[in-house]
C-alpha cells in the first residue's frame, strides 16, 4: 500500500527558532499534499494544502509567511515553522492522495511530527 | 462553513457493540471517511461511504444518509486494543482541493 513518512518524528527547538518538517510518498507521486495541525486532545485542522510547483493553499487564519511551505517534487513536501514560539508547539501530520489509485479518495497519513518549542 | 458533530467520549466493554455517530453540515459533500488514531501516532483509514447505506468490513462497520447528513462507525465484539480516538472526516467540494474536514474525533475507552 501507499507510504507516507516525515522526518524528523519529533523535535524540541528554541523560542525564535526555525524548524523544518518533510513529507514523503515513498512508492507513489502525489500532486497534493495536505498540512494537519492537532492539539492535544483535539482533531486535526488543515493548515494548508500544498501543490506540486506552485503556491500552498492556505486555510483561513494560519499565516503563510510563518507556516512556509514548499512542494518541490511530486514526492517531497516541506512546512517550515518560521521564528517558533511555545504556542506553535503540536503535533504536525502530513498526508497524500494517490491520485493514480482506484481508491483516489483515500488520503494517506504520514506518521506525524512533535514539535516542542521552548 | 463546516460543522461536523461527534460526541468527545465514549466507553464500552470488552466483546460489546459501540456505535459513534457523526453529524455533518458542510458545503459540499464528496465522501466521508472514518479514521482511527491512537494517541500520539496518525490516523489510520477504516471506511468511507460515498452512497447512502452500510458499508460492513468486518468487525467495523459505517453507515450513511446524505439526506439526514448523518454517520455512524459499528464496531462489534470490542476488544482492548480497540481504545483510541475515532475520527469522522467529510470530504468537500474546496476549490481547487480534495481535503478533508474532520469532526473533533470520539475516545472511546474498552474496559474489561
Amino acid at each position: 500500500g501507499a507510504v507516507v513518512s516525515q522526518h524528523p518524528s519529533w523535535v524540541i527547538c528554541k523560542s525564535g527558532t526555525s524548524v523544518k518538517i518533510e513529507c514523503r510518498s515513498l512508492d507513489f507521486q502525489a500532486t497534493t499534499m495536505f498540512w494537519y495541525r492537532q492539539f492535544p486532545k483535539q482533531s486535526l485542522m488543515l493548515m494548508a494544502t500544498s501543490n506540486e510547483g506552485s503556491k500552498a493553499t492556505y486555510e483561513q487564519g494560519v499565516e503563510k509567511d510563518k507556516f512556509l511551505i514548499n512542494h518541490a517534487s511530486l514526492t517531497l513536501s516541506t512546512l517550515t515553522v518560521t521564528s517558533a514560539h511555545p504556542e506553535d508547539s503540536s503535533f504536525y501530520i502530513c498526508s497524500a492522495r494517490e491520485e493514480t489509485s482506484p481508491r483516489v479518495y483515500e488520503q494517506y497519513f504520514g506518521p506525524g511530527t512533535r514539535l516542542t518549542v521552548t | 462553513g463546516q460543522n461536523i458533530d461527534q460526541p468527545t467520549e465514549m466507553t464500552a466493554t470488552e466483546g460489546a457493540i459501540v456505535q459513534i455517530n457523526c453529524t455533518y453540515q458542510t458545503s459540499g459533500f464528496n465522501g466521508l471517511f472514518w479514521y482511527q488514531q491512537h494517541a500520539g501516532e496518525a490516523p489510520t483509514f477504516l471506511s468511507y461511504n460515498v452512497l447512502d447505506g452500510l458499508e460492513e468490513k468486518g468487525r467495523f462497520s459505517s453507515f450513511l444518509s446524505r439526506s439526514k447528513g448523518y454517520s455512524y462507525l459499528l464496531l462489534k465484539e470490542l476488544q482492548m486494543k480497540d481504545s483510541a480516538s475515532y475520527l469522522c472526516a467529510v470530504k468537500g467540494d474546496q476549490t481547487g482541493a480534495n481535503n478533508l474536514f474532520f469532526g473533533t474525533g470520539t475516545r472511546l475507552t474498552v474496559i474489561p
